[in-house]
């Protein structure tokens, strides 16, 4: 079984300052981990993803997030946040092992950036 | 850039009818999922489709859920029966490969009166 934790349900930050959204999992087997992210009335999109390789990867709007094996974490970085960062972000964990998939999310952090 | 999409946007149900949501995942997309999120809590994994079957179901998926992939374009979901406790979002999601993340529509959401 495998479970995700974001410890933060709320972040409320200003604008052009530094945001972490944090996320830890737990899992038997290695994993794959996500960052996700909805707006308002919309559905989830992919913010990005580890599945190998370099343990730091970048999305295309300035977050990053690093995989930390020993710290069983996968935390969400931006150095500097513009208002239309606000959204909720989900933190997720899918196993390498089976025939799908399966996606297991953590609770959600939702990001409010402040003027 | 190719989206999953869904229908309806919302639709209200009374208990204890049948409901069926729709979805078109990304043309070349192999696989197939159903999540739902209750108001104020996860989403959740609730069945992925291979091959024309199911591949993994949670404890959620129970007898009043089924799910069909009638043609080459549409994934559907149906609740047999409706409860209250069925109210929810539900999201349609689909990967090429397997290894490869799954793209989300923007859901359904379900009022069950």
């Amino acid at each position: 079984a495998q479970s995700v934790t974001q410890l933060d349900s709320q972040v409320p930050v200003f604008e052009e300052a530094p945001v972490e959204l944090r996320c830890n999992y737990s899992s038997s087997v290695s994993v794959y981990l996500f960052w996700y992210v909805q707006y308002p009335n919309q559905g989830l999109q992919l913010l990005l993803k580890y599945l190998s390789g370099s343990t730091l990867v970048e999305s295309i709007n300035g977050f990053e997030a690093e995989f930390n094996k020993s710290q069983t974490s996968f935390h969400l970085r931006k150095p500097s946040v513009h208002i239309s960062d606000t959204a909720e972000y989900f933190c997720a964990v899918t196993h390498l092992r089976g025939s799908a998939r399966q996606l297991t999310f953590g609770s959600g952090t939702q990001l409010t950036v402040l003027p | 850039e190719p989206e999953v999409t869904q229908t309806p946007s919302h639709q209200v149900t009374q208990m204890g009818q049948e409901v069926i949501l729709r979805c078109v995942p990304i043309s070349n997309h192999l696989y197939f999922y159903w999540y739902r999120q209750i108001l104020g809590q996860k989403v959740e994994f609730l069945v992925s489709f291979y091959n024309n079957e199911i591949s993994e179901k949670s404890e959620i998926f129970d007898d009043q859920f089924s799910v069909e992939r009638p043609d080459g374009s549409n994934f559907t979901l149906k609740i047999r029966s409706t409860k209250l406790e069925d109210s929810a979002m539900y999201f349609c999601a689909s990967s090429g490969q397997i290894e490869q993340p799954q793209h989300f529509g923007d859901g359904t959401r379900l009022s069950i009166l």
